[in-house]
């Protein structure tokens, strides 16, 4: 079955410091990943997405990731992070059929000034 | 134009009412979903619609109805709501096409509180 699993619920950062959050994913087929962001009150955006092409995707406001088939990983990183970056971020994977999308529980980033 | 719309945003009623959530998207996509987000943050699926019909549904209460008029709505109906109900229900669309890498557009969320 799939699953990916989000370590660490809460990173706090600097503003112009290195973001990282980490996600493990467990799957019986090549995996499909996601990254999403929920700002407070807000629904989920997609910032970038792994689809077995180049295994360094780029997305949206800076952020990119890495897929590592050796290591189960697929993190994502910003190399400064800005105050609007706070948000939840979630890691998903599809699921086996390919039509749904299972979450990981979710990282909280803190940027402070 | 708000791609994947669901209304109302914020609901407040009383345990053992019935109350709708509605959804709609203008994507042109086949597929729709609903998942709930509870307290903690995490996210689950609940139902997914492919023209309009039912291909995922998880274990959840059969008090939740979803109903599917059309393949741009997918409406979620809860019944006899219970303080466990309280939680951000999501709405969500996608064009599944056999391809597992397209992506799932998402709503503004439904946050619903049971007193």
């Amino acid at each position: 079955a799939q699953s990916v699993t989000q370590l660490g619920s809460h990173v706090s950062v600097s503003e112009g410091a290195l973001v990282l959050l980490r996600c493990n994913y467990s799957s019986s087929v090549p995996p499909y990943l996601f990254w999403y962001v929920q700002y407070p009150n807000q629904g989920l955006q997609l910032l970038l997405k792994y689809t077995s092409a180049a295994t360094l995707v780029k997305g949206i406001n800076g952020f990119e990731a890495e897929f590592k088939k050796s290591e189960t990983s697929f993190h994502l990183t910003k190399p400064s992070a800005h105050m609007s970056d706070a948000a939840e971020y979630f890691c998903a994977v599809k699921n086996q059929a390919g039509t749904a999308l299972i979450f990981g529980k979710g990282t909280t980033l803190s940027v402070s000034s | 134009d708000t791609a994947v719309s669901q209304t109302p945003k914020y609901l407040v009623t009383q345990m053992g009412n019935d109350k709708s959530i509605k959804c709609e998207q203008n994507l042109g996509h086949d597929t729709m979903y609903w998942y709930k987000q509870d307290s903690k943050k995490f996210l689950k699926i609940m139902f997914s619609y492919n023209n309009k019909e039912l291909i995922i549904n998880e274990t959840v209460p059969n008090r939740f109805s979803p109903k599917s008029p059309d393949k741009a709505h997918l409406n979620l109906h809860i019944n006899s709501l219970e303080l466990g109900d309280s939680a951000v229900y999501f709405c969500a669309s996608s064009l599944l096409d056999s391809l597992p890498g397209n992506t799932i557009y998402f709503g503004e969320g439904s946050w619903l509180t049971v007193v």
